[in-house]
């Protein structure tokens, strides 16, 4: 399967603790994004990655918010100190540069914060 | 700013009726416009996007779309819909430019199909 990867697809996790999701783009794709989607909504832009530079960060990232894309390959998410409202699916995506090429979406992990 | 508005949150059609869900956008230059579907616990697949050039465009799935600059819709059209239609549909703007692009989304509009 040459998708977009995600894991973990589900999380529960304790109020106040930390949490690290990863992504898997395709691997030709340079262009890596994270969204996040609560119920009801459409996704959200979190963050933007080119190769291993972090070029936008949406206002919703907050400070317990922190994305990485060390080698310019896969990327990973983390948030710290969990609050109850930050339960949503953490969407990610990737795409070729080049203009706006076709996003391709993985399956998202469900964050459940109780 | 850039922004997508879907007016329809639902909508159900019958299974076989033809089909519109409404798109507006606001953003000052040339949009990149998009729909992509969500059907439950399946990833946003892209049913077709408009970069420019002809304002109808076709998709996957039977699945078209017009681009009206003058109204700042994008609406998304398909003469007959089956039940493995129904889904969540967004609806979306690309923003920013080359070093600073993100696609942004609509609320969505759900679609139920009556049998």
């Amino acid at each position: 399967d040459t998708g977009v990867s995600q894991n973990p697809r589900h999380k529960i996790t304790k109020r106040g603790q930390n949490v690290t999701f990863r992504c898997d783009p395709i691997s030709e794709h340079n262009r890596l994004y994270w969204y996040r989607q609560t119920l009801g909504q459409g996704p959200e832009f979190l963050t933007y990655f080119q190769n291993e530079a972090q070029l936008e960060k949406s206002r919703l990232l907050s400070d317990r918010f922190s994305a990485e894309r060390p080698k310019g390959s896969f990327s990973t998410l983390e948030i710290q100190r969990t609050e109850q409202g930050d339960s949503a699916m953490y969407l990610c995506a990737s795409s070729s540069q080049g203009g706006f090429g076709e996003a391709f979406f993985g399956q998202g992990t469900r964050l459940t914060v109780v | 700013a850039q922004s997508v508005t879907q007016p329809d949150i639902h909508i159900t059609v019958s299974e076989g009726a033809s089909l519109e869900l409404r798109c507006n956008y606001s953003y000052g230059a040339t949009p990149y416009l998009f729909w992509y579907v969500q059907s439950p616990g399946q990833g946003l697949q892209l049913l077709l996007k408009y970069f420019s050039g002809d304002t109808l465009v076709q998709g996957i799935k039977g699945f078209e779309a017009e681009f009206k600059r003058s109204q700042s819709s994008f609406n998304l059209r398909k003469p007959s819909v089956h039940w493995s239609d129904a889904a969540e549909y967004f609806c979306a703007v690309g923003a920013g430019d080359s070093s600073a692009s993100k696609i942004i989304f609509g609320s969505g509009t759900r679609l139920s199909i009556r049998p």
